[in-house]
This record gives structure tokens, C-alpha cells and sequence, in this order.
């Protein structure tokens, strides 16, 4: 089975700019997480849906915002993007009632 | 809240040595689940064990194996025998439900070198 996919693996924007990410999860699950990895430090929780609702959200603005669709893909939006937006975006998924989340690549987003 | 220790930011050791990371965490619940991953240059993160709180049986998957304290609020990761590819950061995780989301709370990580 093909495992969590995100896209684009690469981004450069500019401060003010938006952004949209893209996850794909394993198939058969139904639950997406996001998580931000700022170098040098572990990944943030920012936030969790499953079955298209949002089940709960990390210490993010409002500038953050992430929808599922009814596939269970997700995407990520992140509006007026700061320089402190740099960072690895991470997708993770996971089965109903599972614990363990399976994470993807990651896309590389950095702010100039 | 929910807290995880990585103490060691670094680690470098010659191939075939053994090398233990370590993790300590807090929480206030009585049922958690422990987790650690590895995080290769290329950015994502490999799951390798999960942990519940009520199971302190110590694992070993071939060279890799953890011991799990309860008493000590610790959850350390012993490789035997290291190979250059082994070489990562490896971060610990904690499981905690927020709003009835299952979030992940990472420690800082351990970059582990392995030198040939």
C-alpha cells in the first residue's frame, strides 16, 4: 500500500503571500494530522480531522486553516505568510481509533 | 501538560558501538501511549514503536530494543551493534487527546552520528 503522500515537496514565497498543501492519507484512513517542524526542533501539533471535521487544533493562528475532503485528503492553508512560517509541514494519517500516525514527507516551505 | 525530554541533543559514536537515547516524560494520565520515530535527512518521520502505558514488557526488534519505566516516567531506545545507517534524528512522542483530538507531543530530537 502506497504510503502518506504530500505535494508540492518544495515551496518559496514571499511575506504576505498564501499557501496551500496537499496530503494524501494511506488508504483506509480517515484521519489526517498536521504538524509544523521549524528546524532544530521537534514537530507542533496544528491540527486533526477525521471524517471531514475538525477534532481539535494546536497553539496556531488564525492565519492557519486546513479543511479534509471526502476522500480524507486534507489541505493545509496558511494566509499572510510570515518569515516565521518557514518550516517542514507534516501530514500524518491514521485509522479509527488507532493510535499510531504514519506521516508523510513533508513539504518544505520557506518564507523570504 | 503533556511534557517530553530528549536531554541529549547530540550523539556521535563509531560504527558497532552500542548507544542509547534517552526519554522522559510527563502526563497525568493513567493511560498514554509512548512512541518513537526516526527522522532521516530526507525529512519524514519512520514510525518504530508504540507503547502503551499498561504494558512495561520490554521489546527488541533485531538490533533495536526499549525499555519502558513506568517508575521513572521513562521510555529509552538502545540500538546494539550501530550501522552508519542508522544515523538520524530520532524523536520520542507522547500521545494526548485534546478536544478529542489524538495529538503527538515530540521531544526535541536526538541527532544520532554514526561514523564508520
Amino acid at each position: 500500500d502506497a504510503g502518506v503522500t504530500q505535494s508540492p515537496t518544495h515551496l518559496i514565497k514571499t511575506r504576505g503571500q498564501q499557501v496551500t498543501l496537499r496530503c494524501s492519507p494511506i488508504s483506509g484512513h480517515k484521519s489526517v494530522s498536521w504538524y509544523q517542524q521549524v528546524l532544530g526542533q521537534g514537530p507542533q501539533f496544528i491540527f486533526q480531522y477525521y471524517e471531514k471535521e475538525e477534532r481539535g487544533r494546536g497553539n496556531f493562528p488564525d492565519r492557519f486553516s486546513a479543511r479534509q475532503f471526502p476522500n480524507y485528503s486534507s489541505e493545509l492553508n496558511v494566509n499572510a505568510l510570515l518569515l516565521g512560517d518557514s518550516a517542514l509541514y507534516l501530514c500524518a494519517s491514521t485509522r479509527p481509533r488507532r493510535e499510531t500516525q504514519y506521516f508523510g514527507p513533508g513539504t518544505r516551505l520557506l518564507v523570504l | 501538560a503533556q511534557k517530553v525530554t530528549q536531554a541529549q541533543t547530540e550523539i556521535s559514536v563509531v560504527e558497532k558501538e552500542d548507544v542509547t537515547l534517552d526519554c522522559v516524560y510527563e502526563t497525568r494520565d493513567t493511560t498514554y501511549y509512548l512512541f518513537w520515530y526516526k527522522q532521516p535527512p530526507s525529512g519524514e518521520l519512520v514510525f518504530l514503536i508504540r507503547r502503551n502505558s499498561f504494558d512495561e514488557q520490554n521489546e527488541i526488534s533485531g538490533r533495536y530494543s526499549w525499555n519502558f519505566q513506568k517508575s521513572t516516567s521513562s521510555f529509552n531506545f538502545t540500538i546494539t551493534a550501530s550501522q552508519v545507517v542508522d544515523s538520524a534524528v530520532y524523536f520520542c512522542a507522547l500521545s494526548e487527546v485534546v478536544q478529542g483530538a489524538q495529538k503527538l507531543v515530540f521531544g526535541q530530537g536526538t541527532r544520532l552520528t554514526i561514523n564508520p
